[in-house]
């Protein structure tokens, strides 16, 4: 079965850190982008990073630029995002999710794990 | 950054009925659009990409249509499963952006 699985949520004070995971199976994770995308408490989609299957591409949302870092480990078939100086705004679910080959569009998402950043 | 911007956000509808959504990009994205649904506390769901495209194992109820900066998604004859969110998202340009979400809900 093919299957994405976050873990590392949790609450954090603002200016903490956190390092999120995502470990993947049922398919040749070192053959596919990855992508972190979060959703606020009762708000929409954001998507937040992506990072290219050798990880040599990155890209990220201006909000979270110089904060957090995707990064992956192919050997393990994870994903990670180290996401330091959190702010209250970043509180979400974070969904990381698979940019599906042909289609580029998001195929397959994890279950999602929650950050709240709050004192 | 491209803006995409989904009408209605709330649409009431009953079972059996068509229904559109319609989004709106503000600069042009050729094709590349995607539309997802989402149930409360669940993860989102791909129904189409590339604009036009089913994705394996949707219903072919749903459709989508359009290109450059006017999209739509039709669901042609709604179902009790389909009450959900459903949103656009454009991977044309970086930042990938979402539009807001039409929440369909029941009549």
């Amino acid at each position: 079965e093919v299957q994405l699985v976050e873990s590392g949520g949790g609450l954090v004070q603002p200016g903490g850190s956190l390092r999120l995971s995502c470990a993947a199976s049922g398919f040749t994770f070192k053959n596919f982008w990855m992508s972190w995308v979060r959703q606020g408490p009762g708000k929409g989609l954001e998507w937040v990073a992506n990072i290219k299957e050798d990880g040599s591409e990155k890209h990220y949302v201006d909000s979270v630029k110089g904060r957090f870092t995707i990064s992956r480990d192919n050997a393990q078939n994870s994903m990670y995002v180290q996401m330091s100086g959190l702010r209250v705004e970043d509180t979400a679910v974070y969904y990381c999710a698979r940019k599906g080959g042909f289609r580029d569009a998001f195929d397959i998402w994890g279950q999602g794990t929650m950050v709240i950043v709050s004192s | 950054d491209i803006q995409m911007t989904q009408s209605p956000s709330i649409l009431s509808a009953s079972v059996g009925d068509r229904v559109t959504i319609t989004c709106r990009a503000s600069q042009s994205i050729s094709n590349w659009l995607a539309w997802y649904q989402q149930k409360p506390g669940k993860a989102p769901k791909l129904l189409i990409y590339k604009a036009s495209n089913l994705e394996g194992g949707v219903p072919s109820r749903f459709s989508g249509s359009g290109s450059g900066t006017e999209f739509t998604l039709t669901i042609s004859c709604l179902q009790p499963d389909d009450f959900a969110t459903f949103y656009c998202q454009q991977y044309n340009n970086y930042p990938w952006t979402f539009g807001q979400g039409t929440r369909v809900e029941i009549k």
